[in-house]
């Protein structure tokens, strides 16, 4: 079974600075998707960005980057120049042929002004 | 259009009753998902549709649980006679096929006395 974990339950940054959010994965598959949603506090998730397992680039969306590694099956997320908007809950979450979407435990994220 | 929207926002009902919690996906949307949230957690899979049919609804809990989508549209998840453990969001998204971008709604939080 697929499984997401997400190590660190809450993280901190001071704004405009630059913040990593882990994630490993467990899946014996070869084809899959890996994403990162924000939650607000409005509970409507968000896809921040998404990335495709056959693609070595890592994929980039404005401020958020993601740093993919196959091999040892992680996928963190950079938040660079930090806004108070960025404050929210963030899950790592996997999706294979099922499609339905395995998802992390979260950390909270704080932009401290 | 707009986007996805789930009715009621909020529901308070009591052990033992039955609850309906409706979908309204984004129009021209094919693929429907329902997923539980429990406090503190990630979002959990039940159930996915696409068009009519359930394609896979390896998620529900157990046979308390069903949801239907008559019209391919809008779709209702049901709970016959709710306990306590139900407590949770209930996030419904849609995407335009299945493997697609899932769009979220902002939820129905479900609370059971």
């Amino acid at each position: 079974a697929q499984t997401v974990t997400q190590s660190q339950p809450e993280m901190s940054v001071q704004e405009a600075e630059t913040v990593t959010l882990s994630c490993t994965y467990d899946t014996s598959e070869n084809n899959y998707y890996l994403f990162w949603y924000k939650q607000p506090p409005s509970r409507q998730m968000i896809l921040v960005i998404r990335q495709e397992a056959y693609k070595q680039q890592n994929a980039t969306e404005n401020r958020f980057s993601v740093n993919f590694q196959k091999a040892a099956k992680s996928f963190s997320l950079k938040i660079s120049d930090s806004q108070l908007g960025d404050t929210a809950m963030y899950f790592c979450a996997f999706m294979m042929g099922t499609n339905k979407l395995i998802f992390g435990t979260g950390t909270l994220l704080a932009v401290q002004p | 259009g707009a986007g996805v929207s789930q009715t009621p926002s909020n529901k308070v009902t009591e052990k033992g009753k039955y609850v309906e919690l409706r979908c309204d996906p984004i129009s021209g949307h094919t693929a429907l998902y329902w997923y539980r949230q429990s406090l503190g957690q990630g979002p959990e899979f039940l159930i996915y549709f696409q068009g009519t049919g359930a394609a896979d609804d390896s998620g529900l809990p157990n046979d308390r649980f069903f949801a239907v989508r008559p019209e391919g549209s809008v779709s209702t998840l049901k709970i016959q006679r709710t306990e306590r453990g139900d407590s949770a969001v209930y996030l419904c998204a849609s995407s335009v096929s299945m493997g697609n971008e899932q769009f979220f709604g902002p939820g129905t939080r479900l609370t059971v006395l």
